[in-house]
């Protein structure tokens, strides 16, 4: 049972553009959400994150966006540059708990 | 330069053989992951520790053991009751719950 499901495996796009990653989950106790980013072969760095108590987090040319009704949050890039270029994950864990749950992963291509 | 890092990068390991994975972090977290990433599949976790002395079991933990003895310190046994080990695995840590996770590089574990 994926509690944190990404859907799209990969997505394309053209530089200078908004790179937009979805992301769904099923947990209504989850209430922290944060985004990675991976390099092959490379472990995931952290990319930003989201508390339940928000609807948006900013950081430069990412926004993570949140809602909570139904159960989505996406991440946006603006502008897309190659070196986002990378497989991106969603994370979600809920307070009291240990584990945080990943999703799948979506493969970004920003295409110069 | 504070920071996690895993050893060896490859690792293979023949029928019947227990191999160890090493993680190493100088961050002062408490918190310590072992996650396996499988083609097409999120990272999926093996075992966490929340402090010295103490740990516990992922979602997929048969076949692997682990050992907590000093902070800095989280070893991952692969042992010759997980059938199918190859995958890339990652050891990550954080100061505590719903705090952001450091990656190390990641060990890719292949059988012979």
């Amino acid at each position: 049972d994926q509690q944190v499901k990404q859907n799209s495996p990969s997505l394309s796009v053209q530089e200078g553009r908004i790179s937009i990653l979805n992301c769904d989950y099923t947990n209504s106790m989850f209430d922290y959400f944060l985004w990675y980013k991976k390099y092959p072969a490379e472990g995931p760095t952290f990319l930003i994150s989201i508390s339940s108590i928000k609807d948006k987090n900013e950081d430069g040319r990412f926004t993570v966006f949140l809602n909570k009704s139904a159960k989505h949050l996406s991440l946006h890039i603006v502008p897309s540059q190659p070196g986002d270029s990378a497989v991106y994950f969603c994370a979600a864990s809920e307070t009291g708990g240990f584990k945080t749950i990943f999703g799948a992963g979506t493969r970004l291509f920003v295409k110069a | 330069d504070g920071g996690i890092t895993q050893s060896p990068k490859y690792l293979f390991r023949k029928e019947g053989q227990n191999v160890t994975l090493s993680c190493e972090q100088n961050l002062n977290h408490d918190a310590m992951y072992w996650y396996r990433q499988d083609p097409g599949q999120g990272l999926r976790l093996i075992y966490y520790s929340q402090i010295v002395n103490d740990f516990q079991k992922g979602d997929i933990a048969e076949g692997y053991s682990v050992s907590r003895e000093k902070k800095e310190s989280f070893p991952l046994t692969v042992t010759s009751a997980q059938k199918n080990p190859t995958a890339f695995y990652l050891c990550a840590s954080s100061f505590g719950n719903q705090e952001t996770q450091y990656f190390g590089p990641g060990t890719r574990l292949l059988v012979l």
